[in-house]
């Protein structure tokens, strides 16, 4: 059964910083990877997907990395803004065409100003 | 940009009634998603729905819980008798077939359904 953790729970650092956001998985035999964007109370913003073959993908501040047979995935945050601020939460998903995402728990980052 | 969309945002039911959640998946999406998150714990899935099949069901989805495509662009989860640990945010989320998509799923924002 797949197992998705994200350590830690959360996470604050000051405006500008630059951080990475870890999440690992127990079955590498994953179909995709997606990072999503939770702010409190509000639905899910998908941010990035990244397939099995992939190794990494980048949109605008934001970058992921993803290595399949150590089971692990980062977030890579640059120049980190307060509206950053919410829960990030990684999800995998198996093979097949409409297979299911597991997620993790999500880390909350709070970026100070 | 196409969205996922779901009504109502919140809805607050006795204990044992049934309730209906909507949801108008993005409109050239062929696959489609429940899942819920109670507060404080993962985001769990509960079923997958593909050409009016289930196609995959979680634990969690058990005879209470029914889905339908009643029409063209709706997609609903009806709970029959709610209990009390039904209380949770409700996701419905959509994908798209095909080599480009990857199954990329988009979420709508949620029903937020309280039992009392």
């Amino acid at each position: 059964k797949q197992e998705v953790t994200q350590i830690p729970a959360a996470l604050s650092v000051p405006e500008g910083e630059n951080l990475v956001l870890n999440c690992s998985f127990t079955d590498s035999a994953i179909y995709n990877l997606q990072w999503f964007r939770q702010d409190p109370g509000k639905g899910l913003t998908s941010l990035l997907l990244i397939q099995s073959s992939q190794r990494e993908q980048t949109s605008g501040r934001l970058n992921a990395s993803l290595d399949k047979s150590s089971g692990r995935s980062t977030l890579y945050i640059a120049a980190s803004q307060p509206g950053d601020s919410a829960t990030y939460l990684c999800a995998v998903t198996g093979a097949g065409a409409n297979s299911k995402l597991t997620f993790g728990k999500g880390i909350t980052l709070s970026v100070r100003p | 940009e196409p969205e996922v969309t779901q009504t109502p945002s919140h809805q607050v039911t006795q204990m044992g009634q049934e309730v209906i959640l909507r949801c108008v998946p993005i409109s050239n999406h062929l696959y489609f998603y429940w899942y819920r998150q109670i507060l404080g714990q993962k985001v769990e899935f509960l079923v997958s729905f593909y050409n009016n099949e289930i196609s995959e069901k979680s634990e969690i989805f058990d005879d209470q819980f029914s889905v339908e495509r009643p029409d063209g662009s709706n997609f609903t989860l009806k709970i029959r008798s709610t209990k009390l640990e039904d209380s949770a945010m409700y996701f419905c989320a959509s994908s798209s077939p095909g080599t480009r998509s990857y199954n990329e799923q988009f979420f709508g924002p949620g029903t937020r359904l309280t039992v009392l």
